[in-house]
């Protein structure tokens, strides 16, 4: 079985640029996170996406947006990009979601730098 | 912000010897997971234990869990050099009943094991 691909793996941008990052979950899972990683402040959650429904927000601004699509793909949107928007960003997926959230299942990450 | 703190923030042990890394938590949770992180990749989950759950068992891994005082413990038995990597434990607990629940990742801990 696949496991969770993200692409792109590595990319740059400049400040007031916008990037996508895609993710494709494990088959069979309907629920994907989202996770930015930075030596500052380490795993911070983004959002979570059920069945094309965001589910769970974290405390990040509007210039950072979701989607899910019905093949339970999801993309990521950052907008108007920042020096500090410079992270590994961290998607999961897994089977459930709500109150039996178990097991969560990783890609390799999107590494951001914003120059 | 994050749910649990870990310590030590880094380890340094030969092989053979055994770890032990300890998470505390501020909130009620649903459970706990454990996952390990080789530098600059996914995430790989190790253990999850359950609420009412005191102790598992996992090959070379131990996880205990204090609800009482809020913090659990991961102990790598016999480690080697290829358990290099950093740690991290996340909680969940739950929003609202049936609803969306998310991990919450701690600080980690960078174990190094040396031959």
């Amino acid at each position: 079985k696949a496991g969770v691909t993200q692409t792109p793996r590595y990319l740059i941008k400049t400040r007031g640029q916008q990037v996508t990052l895609s993710c494709s979950p494990i088959s069979g899972h309907r629920s994907v996170s989202w996770y930015q990683q930075t030596p500052g402040q380490g795993l911070q959650f983004l959002f979570e996406y059920f069945s094309e429904t965001q589910r769970n927000k974290g405390n990040f601004p509007g210039r950072f947006s979701g989607r899910q699509f019905s093949n339970s793909r999801s993309e990521m949107n950052v907008s108007t990009l920042e020096l500090g928007d410079s992270a590994l960003y961290l998607c999961a997926s897994s089977v459930e979601q709500g109150a039996n959230t178990g097991e969560l299942f990783f890609g390799e990450g999107s590494r951001l730098t914003v120059l | 912000s994050q749910q649990g703190e870990e310590d030590p923030q880094a380890l340094s042990i030969q092989e053979g010897e055994n770890a032990t890394m300890n998470c505390s938590y501020k909130t009620s949770i649903n459970n706990l997971q454990w996952y390990r992180q080789n530098s600059g990749r996914g995430l790989v989950h190790l253990i999850l234990i359950r609420s009412n759950e005191r102790e598992k068992h996992s090959g070379r891994l131990r996880v205990t869990l204090d609800t009482s005082k809020k913090s659990s413990s991961l102990l790598i038995t016999a480690s080697r050099a290829a358990d290099t990597a950093s740690y991290f434990c996340a909680t969940v607990h739950v929003i609202n009943t049936g609803t969306a629940s998310k991990l919450t990742f701690g600080t980690g801990t960078r174990l190094q094991v040396t031959l």
